[in-house]
């Protein structure tokens, strides 16, 4: 089965660094994905790492380290829009996803 | 127009109540997938299908059922719907030939059971 943590709750100022943390067991694990969700809406796609290492998207990075199971989201310069929901999920080896609970992000003035 | 689109977005029924989601997509995927979200819960997989003739069991099939009625086309039913399905319920889709774990996601149904 899969299992994977992340906080529930996260609260940052505008213009600030937050990271966000997934650790996941997994009997299959082929890469960590992250999603963006504002509230009443759709899951968006953010990053995918298959590798450990960083991937960097504009003001998103994604970080995976495998022999630790763990990997986190780095969103810099914060903006007010970025307040939403960030899911990490693992990919198996039929790529089917397997989410988290979400980390709802808070970004205040 | 939306890539992925889910009929209905919203729907209040009773307990008892055959129910039937639909999704659409035009994105040309072969991989198409039911999520149920939530709250506290994240999404879970209900089922899954790689193509028209494919169709396999997700986190929690339980009580649903699905039908794949061509490469565009993949329907969500609840045969006999009791309060506990009450949720959001997401179709997605994906390209096989991408191995990136990027879903496409349609706009959700919010399903109301009473």
């Amino acid at each position: 089965g899969q299992s994977l943590e992340q906080p529930s709750e996260v609260t940052a100022v505008e213009g600030a660094i937050v990271q966000i943390n997934c650790t996941y067991q997994t009997s299959g694990f082929y890469g960590l994905s992250w999603y963006q969700q504002h509230d009443g809406g759709a899951p968006t796609f953010l990053s995918y790492n298959a590798l450990d290492g960083l991937e960097e998207t504009g003001r998103f990075s994604s970080f995976l380290s495998r022999s630790d199971s763990y990997g986190y989201l780095l969103l810099q310069e914060l903006q007010m829009k970025d307040s939403a929901s960030y899911f990490c999920a693992v990919r198996d080896g039929a790529n089917n996803l397997f989410f988290g609970t979400g980390t709802r992000l808070t970004v205040i003035p | 127009d939306a890539d992925v689109t889910q009929t209905p977005r919203n729907r209040i029924t009773k307990t008892g109540k055959r129910i039937m989601l639909e999704c659409s997509q035009t994105k040309g995927h072969d991989r198409m997938y039911w999520y149920r979200q939530d709250p506290g819960l994240g999404l879970r997989l209900i089922y899954y299908s790689f193509d028209v003739k494919d169709i396999n069991k997700g986190e929690i099939s339980d009580g649903y059922s699905v039908s794949r009625q061509a490469q565009a086309k993949f329907s969500l039913s609840l045969e006999s719907a009791i309060p506990n399905q009450t949720a959001l319920y997401f179709c997605a889709t994906s390209d096989y030939r991408a191995h990136t774990g990027e879903l496409f996601f349609g706009e959700g149904s919010r399903l109301t059971v009473l």
